[in-house]
């Protein structure tokens, strides 16, 4: 079964702190993203990568930055978390063009206090 | 408008009944278009693609109606187990292959 593994399911931060969060896809994906839910708002894009060493802002990049190595692993850091990235984090990878869905990683609920 | 609006919800349906949900975008180059279920505190699983020629799985019938610029998700024969919340998610043409995702038609399917 093909999957988008998260390295944490939940995670407890304090403001200031640097969070790391990984995402690892092991079905040969070219293109990977990190999104962001919050109730009544949606999925929102954060950055998004279609190749290694790739990166592109998303919706949100702000408080953000990515890196992506290797093909199957894409970071997601907050440089100093702030109380308003408590939200749940999904990464997603998907084949490259855009005619494919996407799968999920099972997501990490952030809280920063 | 926004690109991409779904009836929030929720729906509240029996058992056996057959539910539908409408989801509208506003790109009419839009080009490919997909369905997800998301369980409460899970993440969303992609549920189908919606072709032109519309399509079908099981008790699920997705399809795409261009003119008013509208995907449909039909479910028959509705199971407990169909409480969830489904997104679409919409992509448009050219440039970034990037889909906008709607926020979802909630759907509680009760005894």
């Amino acid at each position: 079964d093909v999957k988008v593994t998260q390295s944490s399911r939940y995670l407890v931060k304090r403001t200031g702190e640097k969070v790391f969060l990984e995402c690892v896809q092991d079905m040969d994906h070219e293109n990977m993203f990190w999104y962001r839910q919050d109730p009544g708002l949606g999925l929102r894009l954060i950055y998004f990568s279609y190749d290694v060493k790739m990166k592109e802002k998303g919706d949100i990049p702000e408080g953000y930055s990515v890196s992506r190595e290797k093909k199957e692993r894409f970071s997601l850091i907050l440089e100093s978390a702030s109380t308003n990235q408590t939200s749940m984090y999904l990464c997603a990878s998907s084949l490259a063009g855009g005619g494919y869905g996407y799968t999920f990683g099972s997501g990490t609920r952030l809280t920063v206090v | 408008r926004k690109e991409v609006e779904q009836d929030p919800g929720p729906f509240n349906v029996p058992e056996g009944a057959t539910v539908a949900f409408n989801c509208t975008y506003s790109n009419s180059a839009s080009q490919s278009f997909f369905w997800y279920r998301q369980d409460c505190r899970k993440e969303p699983k992609l549920l189908m693609s919606v072709y032109s020629s519309g399509n079908e799985d099981g008790r699920f019938t997705a399809q795409l109606n261009r003119a008013s610029q509208y995907i449909s998700l039909l479910i028959r024969d509705s199971k407990l187990s169909d409480s969830a919340t489904y997104l679409c998610a919409v992509r448009p043409s050219g440039g970034s292959y990037i889909p906008t995702f709607g926020r979802g038609t909630s759907l509680i399917v009760h005894p």
